[in-house]
């Protein structure tokens, strides 16, 4: 099964926003509303920020939603702070208890 | 609370196996899956497999099917990945972590990692 695809880096000015794509095929992404956002820091464990696409476990504040449009998930950092600097990775069922990550997105606050 | 506690680093010759164990406390080990998914330096992260711990079903990436086996002792609520030979390029942070959903990766609690490194 094929990796899905991130853009390596994102940045966005404090306050604004930063979108991350994750491009899967018609076997993962585009087949499932199963898409899950990870976020990491150097060194440290992920946390889960987005589940089933666009659901958010608790704790984790409204400015990160997630979204899907065919093949292609987003995620979307809205009025970014600087604490919101980390590496962002996408994950997708793939079928026949099958899953896949992208290669992470790493997000600098200017 | 959840704690996923995993054991601690190790050094491997190329050819050699490891044995990384997970162990659950602060909820039903038996009521939520296992998975297994690796960082190497710099890299993404790569899903190798899961355990379901209550009946011991195992689903296996099939980058690693050949070489992977996944266990559980339901007695001590420890799930354990084992992984046989080893590359280099196997060197890797190994991570344990558990979800609900049998077909989402609804990753809420994660082990600390297990630093595997492979070097002759």
């Amino acid at each position: 099964q094929s990796a899905l695809t991130q853009p390596p880096s994102a940045s966005g000015s404090p306050g604004q926003s930063v979108t991350i794509s994750c491009t899967g095929n018609s076997s993962d992404i585009g087949l499932f509303n199963f898409v899950s956002w990870f976020q990491q820091f150097p060194d440290k464990a992920p946390k889960l920020i987005i589940y089933e696409v666009n659901k958010r476990p608790s704790g984790v504040p409204d400015r990160f939603s997630g979204s899907k449009s065919g093949n292609t998930a987003s995620l979307t950092v809205s009025g970014l702070q600087a604490d919101d600097e980390a590496d962002y990775h996408c994950a997708s069922y793939a079928g026949r208890n099958n899953y896949v990550f992208g290669g992470g997105t790493k997000v600098t606050v200017l | 609370q959840v704690e996923l506690a995993q054991s601690g680093a190790e050094v491997k010759k190329p050819g050699a196996s490891v044995k990384v164990s997970c162990k659950a406390s602060g909820y039903t080990f038996s009521a939520y899956f296992l998975h297994w998914v690796r960082q190497a330096p710099g890299q993404g992260f790569e899903w190798m497999g899961r355990i379901n711990p209550n009946s011991g079903e195992t689903n296996y990436a099939q980058t690693f099917q050949d070489r992977v086996t996944m266990t559980r002792d339901t007695s001590v609520s420890t799930a354990y990945m084992e992984l046989s030979l080893l590359r280099s390029n196997d060197t890797a942070v190994y991570f344990c972590a558990r979800s609900k959903n049998p077909k989402q990766l609804d990753l809420h609690h994660w082990g600390q990692g297990t630093l595997v490194t492979v070097s002759s």
